[in-house]
C-alpha cells in the first residue's frame, strides 16, 4: 500500500483568502487524484494530476479556482482560490497504481490521506 | 460511465446483529467494485475489491461482499456488528484498471451500532 501524508490537516480561512494543500506520497505513483468531500455528501473528483503536464479537470471545476501542481512523481498540491464558504470542504488526495517495479499489482483501487478539513468564514 | 446507487443514507443495526449494505452498479463494460469506510475524522480505508476472480470477496473486520452480475449489485455484509463498525460507508466502481482510470463513489451510508 501507498502512504499518503496531507498538509495541513484542517485550517479556518478568512473568505477571499487561497490556501494550498500539499500531498507527499511514500513512494513513486502514476497518478494522483484530488477529491472534494462536502458536508455530509460523497466524494467527487476534482482533477487529475499529471506528472509533466497539466492537471484533468472534472466538469464543474476549473484550473483558475484549483491550480493543482505535479512537479515530481511523489509529491502534489491542490490550490483552493478565492475560497467562498461553499468552499468549505474536505479535500482529500488519493493514488493509483504503483509504477512498475514498485511492488504487487493493486488491481485498481486508490488510496487515500487523511484529508485536508477546510472551513471558510 | 459507470455509477453505483446506494439506496438509503442510514442502516441502524444492534451489536451483533446482521449488517447488510446496498450497492448497485451501472457500468457498460465489467467493472472493478470497491468498499471504501471512512471512521470519522479520517480518510478512507479500502475494505475489500472485486477485480472478476472470485465472486465473493472477504475483507478486512470481517466483512465480504458478494459481486452478483444478474443484479448488477455489489452488496456488503458482516455476520455479527460490532461497535467500532459505526462509520460511512462508501461502495466505488471503476472502469478500468489503468492508473488513470476514475473512480466513481456512491454516496455513502451511515452505518450505527447500537449496544
Amino acid at each position: 500500500s501507498a502512504v499518503i501524508s496531507q498538509k495541513p490537516s484542517r485550517d479556518i480561512c478568512q473568505r477571499g483568502t487561497s490556501l494550498t494543500i500539499q500531498c507527499q506520497v511514500d513512494s513513486q505513483v502514476t497518478m494522483m487524484f484530488w477529491y472534494r468531500q462536502q458536508p455530509g455528501q460523497s466524494l467527487t473528483l476534482i482533477a487529475t494530476a499529471n506528472q509533466g503536464s497539466e492537471a484533468t479537470y472534472e466538469s464543474g471545476f476549473v484550473i483558475d479556482k484549483f491550480p493543482i501542481s505535479r512537479p515530481n512523481l511523489t509529491f502534489s498540491t491542490l490550490t483552493v482560490s478565492n475560497m467562498s464558504p461553499e468552499d468549505s470542504s474536505i479535500y482529500l488526495c488519493s493514488v493509483g497504481v504503483l509504477r512498475e517495479g514498485q511492488g504487487t499489482s493493486l488491481a485498481g483501487e486508490l488510496f487515500f490521506g487523511e484529508g485536508s478539513r477546510l472551513t471558510v468564514l | 460511465a459507470q455509477s453505483v446507487t446506494q439506496l438509503g443514507s442510514h442502516v441502524s443495526v444492534s451489536e451483533g446483529a446482521l449488517v447488510l449494505l446496498r450497492c448497485n452498479y451501472s457500468s457498460s463494460v465489467p467493472p472493478y467494485l470497491f468498499w471504501y469506510v471512512q471512521y470519522p475524522n479520517q480518510g478512507l480505508q479500502l475494505l475489500l475489491k472485486y477485480t472478476s476472480a472470485a465472486t465473493l470477496v472477504k475483507g478486512i473486520n470481517g466483512f465480504e461482499a458478494e459481486f452478483k452480475k444478474s443484479e448488477t449489485s455489489f452488496h456488503l455484509t458482516k455476520p455479527s456488528a460490532h461497535m467500532s463498525d459505526a462509520a460511512e460507508y462508501f461502495c466505488a466502481v471503476r472502469k478500468a484498471t489503468g492508473a488513470n482510470s476514475k473512480l466513481t463513489f456512491g454516496k455513502g451510508i451511515t452505518l450505527s451500532v447500537r449496544p
